[in-house]
């Protein structure tokens, strides 16, 4: 089955640039999804189909993805931005099409 | 506004039996998948499984198979998660989403999580 491989940790200055990377086999060729979870809250959508912002999710938040890794960017990171962030992919013609990532704690410094 | 809406916290025993329950509203209810997902104490989210309301078509992750129960109740835009026999292991928060229905699924809109602890 497909896996989505996250680094487990991130720490990032405020105002510096954050990337989150999510591995996978050719994850080029599926549309990846991105959730922010801050503590003691639901998760809740940051980015879908790679690179489109849901409304509400600042400018700053940008997501790209080719050949093995998507990304999710952060521009000009705030203290509000520290949070886990869990990739996702959909596979349909799967009995298991809900495919996440274990997520990044992102640590803003 | 599109809304779902968990039933509240639940503790129980090892051996008990619980159904908790993720309530949608503002949309209809059987154009959209609803997911079950977990999360323990300091540990990531992990899909539990996922239905299609309107034609009850229900999957559930390899972890979680023979262990939970998944259904839904389109009279009462209604999702419920159910175990016939709870052990410790089965604690901890559970969430709901509603995925769109779609080549490339992804989950818009999530429940405020329910707790379930199971202690003796």
């Amino acid at each position: 089955s497909f896996v989505l491989t996250q680094p487990p940790s991130l720490s990032v200055a405020p105002g510096q640039t954050a990337s989150l990377p999510c591995g996978g086999d050719d994850i080029g060729s599926k549309s990846v999804h991105w959730y922010q979870q801050r503590s003691g809250q639901a998760p809740r959508l940051v980015m879908y189909y790679d690179s489109d912002r849901p409304s509400g999710i600042p400018q700053r938040f940008s997501g790209s993805n080719s050949g093995n890794t998507a990304t999710l960017t952060i521009s000009r990171v705030e203290a509000e931005d520290e949070a886990d962030y869990y990739c996702q992919v959909w596979d349909g013609s799967s009995d298991h099409p809900v495919i996440l990532g274990g997520g990044t704690k992102l640590t803003v410094l | 506004e599109v809304q779902l809406v968990q039933s509240g916290p639940e503790v129980k025993k090892p051996g008990e039996a619980l159904k908790i329950s993720c309530q949608g509203s503002g949309y209809i209810f059987t154009t959209h998948w609803i997911a079950w997902v977990r999360q323990t104490p300091g540990q990531g989210l992990e899909w539990v499984g996922i239905v299609s309301p309107g034609d009850l078509d229900i999957r559930y992750s390899p972890s979680f198979t023979g262990r939970v129960t998944i259904s839904a109740d389109t009279s009462r835009n209604t999702a419920y998660l159910m175990w016939d026999t709870l052990t410790s292991a089965d604690s901890g928060t559970y969430y709901c989403a509603r995925l769109r229905k779609d080549a490339y699924s992804y989950a818009d809109q999530w429940g405020q999580g329910t707790l379930v602890t199971v202690s003796s």
